[in-house]
């Protein structure tokens, strides 16, 4: 049981690049939640799924896609990455209530130049 | 935006003392109130997840308490050893058709344990 997966652990971009971020769980969880992470503005909700063929936007969704096509996957796409975006990203997942315990990825560390 | 406040941003604790820092949170709609423990170069884990007012957790030397008319948590910890030495995240989810909007997190109380 790996819980909650996240490829690739870091990642160097130029401006303008694109590139996709895997989040894989293997606890049927219905619910994924990316999140991005930067200095003094603690965790932020980039997009969130609550099942399979869903996704919704969080509070700081620009410049960003994602895709849930297989439950256990949760995809967010980077189509011109900006120096902006610079950050870590954590995937998590919980398993269909927020009374239940939320599990998040090791995180994906990545620098746009 | 909901504004979820941590209180103090961060906290020196000499070895051995007690310590206790706050989270506040929107006192209507409450859903769920959760407490996670941040290592450095590691991702969040999950100490607590807490949703009755009044409600008392315990885990080894660390436990949180909750108030939801107040809209609050304390998060204590006991005879603090330099392992507890970490950022400690509290994340609300209000109440939200099953809460699945996903959680809104404070920006964390930095505790550093001096030998």
């Amino acid at each position: 049981n790996a819980g909650v997966t996240q490829t690739p652990k870091f990642r160097v971009l130029k401006t303008g690049q694109s590139m996709t971020l895997l989040c894989a769980q293997d606890m049927n969880h219905e619910y994924m939640y990316w999140y991005r992470q930067d200095p003094g503005m603690g965790l932020r909700l980039i997009h969130y799924s609550v099942g399979e063929g869903t996704t919704a936007k969080g509070e700081v969704p620009d410049g960003y896609n994602v895709s849930r096509l297989k439950k256990q996957n949760f995809l967010l796409g980077l189509e011109s990455a900006a120096p902006s975006q610079t950050s870590v990203y954590f995937c998590a997942s919980i398993r269909d209530d927020y009374q239940e315990t939320q599990y998040f990825g090791p995180g994906t560390r990545l620098l746009v130049l | 935006i909901l504004n979820v406040e941590q209180s103090p941003q961060s906290l020196h604790v000499q070895e051995g003392d007690s310590t206790n820092f706050t989270c506040s949170f929107p006192s209507s709609n409450f859903y769920a109130l959760h407490w996670y423990r941040w290592e450095t170069a590691k991702s969040p884990e999950a100490l607590f997840v807490m949703t009755l007012n009044g409600d008392e957790k315990k885990k080894g030397r660390i436990s949180a308490t909750l108030n939801t008319k107040e809209g609050y948590s304390y998060l204590y910890i006991k005879g603090s050893q330099p392992e507890d030495s970490a950022t400690y995240l509290c994340a609300f989810a209000p109440y939200s058709g099953g809460g699945a909007d996903g959680l809104t997190f404070g920006k964390g109380t930095h505790l550093i344990i001096q030998p």
